[in-house]
């Protein structure tokens, strides 16, 4: 059963374009909320967490949006550069194993 | 370490094969994860330890896949007789602490089954 659903599959955006990937999720004991890049050949590496006490949380270009009603939350990459280029990784996790249950991916390509 | 490792980075092997996977977590690291990641999916959860406890194996896919970490440092999870499903990447993750502490990825283990 997929508990965290990811879209769009793949994304291209324009070099200084907004990139934006959507997560919903089903468990309401869920309450971390990571993404993560993964850049070929590498491992997936922590980009920015939400946790549900809050609707916003923003680090430098990237910003996650969280709506706790619609069991929601969004990845936006303002100002994409090609370095950004890369597949993104929403996940979900409750408080007592960490354990981390990943949407499908997000490929996404800046294009310069 | 620096960093997580994992070995060997490639493996083929033949079905009915059995296979043992290596993880080196960051040393200081008391959580260990591994998951499997099929091509163009996310990892998906298999075991995870605190130390050398293994508190849930629920994603273990069958009773051929088994992991220990004996001294709460290095783990191997390994998959007797191999089948072609098996094909994937393994990755091994690790946190300071069970819960909300971030995950550490290494490189992964690219086993191919023929």
């Amino acid at each position: 059963q997929q508990q965290v659903k990811q879209s769009p599959q793949s994304l291209i955006v324009q070099k200084g374009g907004i990139s934006i990937i959507n997560c919903a999720y089903e468990n309401t004991a869920f309450d971390y909320f990571p993404w993560y890049q993964q850049f070929p050949g590498k491992g997936p590496a922590l980009l920015i967490a939400i946790r549900p006490d809050v609707s916003e949380k923003k680090e430098g270009r990237f910003t996650i949006s969280f709506n706790k009603s619609a069991k929601q939350f969004s990845l936006h990459i303002m100002d994409s550069q090609p370095g950004d280029s890369a597949t993104y990784f929403c996940a979900a996790s409750d408080n007592n194993t960490g354990k981390l249950i990943f949407g499908q991916g997000t490929t996404l390509q800046v294009k310069p | 370490g620096a960093g997580v490792s994992q070995s060997p980075r490639y493996k083929v092997t033949k079905r009915g094969q059995d296979v043992t996977l290596r993880c080196d977590p960051i040393s200081s690291h008391a959580t260990l994860y591994w998951y499997q990641q099929a091509l163009g999916q996310g990892p998906e959860f298999l075991t995870y330890f605190n130390y050398e406890a293994q508190p849930d194996k629920s994603g273990l896919p069958s009773d051929r896949f088994s992991a220990e970490r004996p001294e709460g440092s290095i783990s191997t999870l390994t998959i007797q007789r191999t089948e072609q499903r098996d094909s994937a990447m393994y990755r091994c993750a690790s946190s300071r602490m069970t819960g909300k502490a971030t995950q550490y990825f290494g490189p992964g283990t690219r086993l191919l089954v023929l």
